[in-house]
């Protein structure tokens, strides 16, 4: 089946350590998108990608950063993880002309 | 800014106990509400788009309607297997302002 994967789906590190989230998907969409996920603020966006060469910053993008490797590639960075970047992360991907959007599965990231 | 409030926070339901889930929102311009479902552990998995107001999306026991400002998720004679976080989004410039979502459990 067509899908959206994310690894690792858990990571425990520690202050002060570089982190790499990594996304692939074979839906052949061509958006990707990275949310964190935190209790009682519900989702929000990172970084977005609409293709290969177009990434922005969505509305918390501060202390991340990101790579489109390939239309099937979105890697999200955390240079120096800090504890309040404590969260679940997920991956989602969707299509030109269409504002529907497939989550992965997420990856749940403990900074110590 | 685009702004998503759900509403309750939590919801108990007895088996077969119908209700209704609400999402109000504040868009500059609307190109779709998104309602989700989200497992513990898992991510969101996508149940209806809604364009316009007085549209109504049905599946299973879930049905979906929207006015200008505001959408309804009306859960018809829940099963304990409804039980979930229902996110609420509003989409624009093709991304999604998400609400903090109802945790829906239903009890047999």
């Amino acid at each position: 089946d067509a899908d959206v994967t994310q690894t690792p789906r858990n990571r425990i590190t520690k202050t002060g350590k570089r982190i790499m989230l990594e996304c692939s998907q074979t839906k052949g969409h061509d958006r990707m998108y990275w949310y964190r996920q935190d209790p009682g603020l519900g989702l929000r966006l990172i970084y977005y990608s609409f293709d290969v060469k177009d990434i922005n910053k969505g509305e918390i993008s501060d202390g991340y950063s990101v790579s489109r490797q390939a239309q099937a590639k979105f890697s999200l960075s955390l240079e120096s993880a800090i504890p309040n970047q404590t969260a679940l992360y997920f991956c989602a991907t969707g299509t030109k002309g269409s504002n529907e959007q497939f989550f992965g599965p997420g990856t749940r990231l403990t900074v110590l | 800014e685009d702004q998503v409030t759900q509403s309750p926070e939590a919801l108990r339901l007895q088996e077969g106990e119908s209700s209704s889930l609400n999402c109000s929102y504040t868009v500059s311009g609307l190109r779709g509400l998104f309602w989700y479902r989200q497992d513990p552990g898992k991510g969101p998995e996508f149940l209806f788009t809604l364009y316009s107001a007085g549209e109504e999306k049905e599946k299973e026991r879930l049905k979906a309607t929207l006015t200008k400002k505001e959408s309804f998720l009306h859960i018809t004679a829940p099963k304990p297997e409804d039980s979930a976080t229902y996110l609420c989004a509003v989409g624009g410039d093709y991304k999604l302002s998400f609400g903090a979502g109802t945790t829906v459990t239903v009890r047999a």
